[in-house]
């Protein structure tokens, strides 16, 4: 069964410390996305690679860091200088990236 | 900067039509992707026009006019299922960069 797949999927944190967000797709899709959705608000893009070991910065990357040292994989760390970590966050790929994107299930990360 | 409205909410009683209007200012423009989202789930993808006019697809059809920076979703025979919210998104490169609305909640009444 291809798909994506995001782990946990609810996590807490305490403020302060560093949290890696897990993605892992097998669609063999060279793009992946990381998006953040707040509630009552549309998905913001945080970084997105095209391919292996590079990466593009998104709307708001300030307080992330990602890494894309194999096609299939995507984590992304909230780092402890993100000022509002409490979110919805979803990754997502496509084969191109002009091509529909497909969406992981989240993971709903509370940070206190 | 970027710009993308879309209403906040819609109402609509089950077996009728919603129209959900979608209007954008982008840097750039590659295409337009109309996305389901139920409560706490992934988004789902349902259309993308890149070129004007209408494309159809069962009970959902979708139509782009790039001149006037305008799209709509139109959901024909209403089932309750469809309560969700629905995204529009601006691809504005050729890489993927994706900006969404803040997304339109239709709530479908029996």
């Amino acid at each position: 069964d291809g798909g994506i797949t995001q782990s946990p999927k609810y996590l807490f944190r305490k403020e302060g410390q560093n949290v890696t967000l897990s993605c892992e797709q097998n669609l063999n899709h060279d793009a992946m996305y990381w998006y953040r959705q707040d509630p009552g608000q549309g998905l913001r893009l945080i970084y997105y690679s095209q391919i292996v070991n590079d990466f593009q910065k998104g709307d708001i990357a300030e307080g992330y860091s990602v890494s894309r040292e194999k096609k299939e994989s995507f984590p992304l760390t909230v780092t402890s200088a993100q000022k509002n970590p409490t979110a919805f966050y979803l990754c997502a790929s496509s084969d191109r990236g002009l091509n529909e994107q497909y969406f992981g299930p989240g993971t709903r990360l509370t940070v206190t | 900067g970027q710009n993308i409205d879309q209403p906040t909410e819609m109402t609509a009683t089950e077996g009728a039509i919603v129209q959900i209007n979608c209007t954008y200012q982008t840097s750039g423009f590659n295409g337009l992707f109309w996305y389901q989202q139920h409560a706490g789930e992934a988004p789902t993808f349902l259309s993308y026009n890149v070129l004007d006019g209408l494309e159809e697809k069962g009970r959902f059809s979708s139509f782009l006019s790039r001149s006037k920076g305008y799209s709509y979703l139109l959901l024909k025979e209403l089932q309750m299922k469809d309560s969700a919210s629905y995204l529009c998104a601006v691809l504005t490169d050729s890489w993927g960069k994706l900006q969404f609305g803040a997304g339109t909640q239709v709530v479908v009444t029996p």
